[in-house]
């Protein structure tokens, strides 16, 4: 099986621009989580979702940032109007419907804003 | 804020010797996972535990649940250098609560061959 895949895995973008962050769940998981760990700090909890419903979003950013799971096709983490603050990396991680505390995680991606 | 406590924060040790890595919050968790990172890398599951007083091994590692689900410890016997990394506990507080997971700030693990 292939595991949680995320990309793209390295994004550059300048202050203001927009970045997509796209995350493809474990087949059989119906459950995204996404977390974000800053420079040198541990792994922070942004939302959790499953399909075409946010059901947690309480770690999220009130402004830029939203978040996706449709019924089709990946999660998408959006951030608008980036600051050089959004540099981090951005961890999506999935879980099955009978085992929704363990969490499988993809590889990430890496955002640099200049 | 449930904060999980992780301690030592780095650990610099010889290959063949035991130690021990501890995860405290004093807060209740429904579970526990441990998960170790690599450089560049997304963490990756080690073992997840659920019972009060559980152990659980796997080859040389051992991991324990306290009793009362707040503390959580990583034991690693005769280390490798295979084994450096950074090794992070988080919790899970269940599903009515939701399946959010809280990370403690994460060991990191030097083994000189």
């Amino acid at each position: 099986n292939a595991g949680v895949m995320q990309n793209p895995r390295h994004l550059v973008r300048r202050r203001g621009q927009e970045a997509r962050l796209r995350c493809s769940p474990m087949k059989g998981h119906s459950h995204v989580y996404w977390y974000r760990q800053l420079p040198e700090e541990g792994l922070k909890f942004m939302v959790y979702l499953q399909k075409e419903n946010i059901i947690d979003e309480s770690g999220m950013p009130k402004e830029r940032f939203s978040a996706e799971f449709p019924k089709e096709g990946p999660s998408i983490l959006r951030i608008q109007q980036v600051v050089r603050g959004d540099s981090a990396a951005y961890f999506c991680a999935s879980s099955p419907l009978n085992s929704q505390e363990t969490q499988y995680f993809g590889p990430g991606t890496r955002l640099l804003v200049l | 804020t449930q904060l999980l406590e992780q301690s030592p924060q780095f650990l610099s040790i010889q290959e063949g010797e035991n130690l021990t890595v501890y995860c405290n919050s004093s807060s209740v968790f429904s579970s526990l996972q441990w998960y170790r990172q690599e450089p560049g890398e997304g963490p990756v599951l080690l073992v997840t535990v659920v019972t009060g007083g559980e152990v659980k091994k796997l080859k040389r590692l051992t991991f324990q649940f306290g009793d009362a689900r707040k503390d959580s410890s990583l034991h690693i016997t005769a280390a490798q250098p295979g084994d450096t990394g950074l090794y992070l506990c988080a919790g899970a507080r269940g599903n009515n609560a939701g399946n959010m997971l809280t990370f403690g700030g994460g060991t990191r693990l030097m083994v000189k061959p």
